[in-house]
């Protein structure tokens, strides 16, 4: 079982709402989790990065949350845009230098 | 642009080929990794590079052999792959291999090389 387990697999949803995609792990001794966002044909980009002691951030229109205690993270995307339809990748690593890479969530966004 | 190049972007090569995947970066960084990607899989790290040491991943078929010339730039030499080794690879580049106080060790990632292995 992979250490970063993400869901949904994929999800369409339409222009202009929100969606929440997760992320469960069990990485350890955790030392931060990255949220990435990877376009059709290109690399990974990070969007947000939480170490144990921050339980949310935000970029624009998404925000992340960790749970350190229950090893979850959320990222939810606030009126949702074309532009939003990518992948996202949920890395975490521990402080032993281990990086586990989620599956990611291929997320489709209709006009 | 995340300062990450890879040339080519695409690839589609024989079996009996030999063909090479560069990048290069230019952030000033000291650790370079190559990664594949496979379809609905995770990041596979193949290989890392930094000025102190190189780190494989031991599960890495012979048939990929990385080259690393100086800090700024990473190789990837491919000969008789296998249509399973199909996949998009990708380039990264790190500050450094390891997590210290002062460095959250984000990776920077190229926009990878789609491979085809007929």
């Amino acid at each position: 079982k992979n250490q970063v387990e993400q869901s949904p697999q994929s999800l369409i949803i339409l222009e202009g709402k929100n969606c929440t995609l997760q992320c469960n792990y069990t990485v350890s001794p955790f030392s931060n989790l990255r949220w990435y966002k990877q376009d059709t044909g290109r690399g990974p980009v990070s969007l947000t990065i939480m170490t144990f002691s921050e339980n949310t951030k935000s970029n624009g229109r998404y925000t992340a949350t960790l749970d350190a205690d229950t090893k979850q993270s959320s990222l939810h995307i606030t009126a949702s845009q074309l532009s939003d339809s990518a992948s996202y990748i949920c890395v975490v690593s521990a402080w032993n230098n281990d990086m586990r890479f989620g599956a990611g969530t291929r997320l489709t966004v209709k006009p | 642009e995340t300062g990450v190049t890879q040339t080519p972007r695409h690839l589609v090569m024989g079996m009996t080929n030999k063909k090479s995947l560069k990048c290069e970066q230019h952030l000033g960084h000291n650790a370079m990794y190559w990664y594949k990607q496979s379809a609905k899989k995770p990041l596979e790290l193949m290989f890392v590079y930094s000025l102190e040491e190189r780190v494989e991943n031991n599960s890495v078929p012979s048939r990929f052999s990385p080259e690393c010339p100086n800090s700024s730039h990473l190789f990837l030499h491919l000969h008789t792959l296998q249509p399973e080794d199909s996949a998009l690879y990708l380039c990264a580049s790190s500050q450094a291999i390891r997590l210290t106080s002062g460095n959250n060790n984000e990776q920077f990632f190229g926009p990878g090389t789609r491979l085809t292995v007929l």
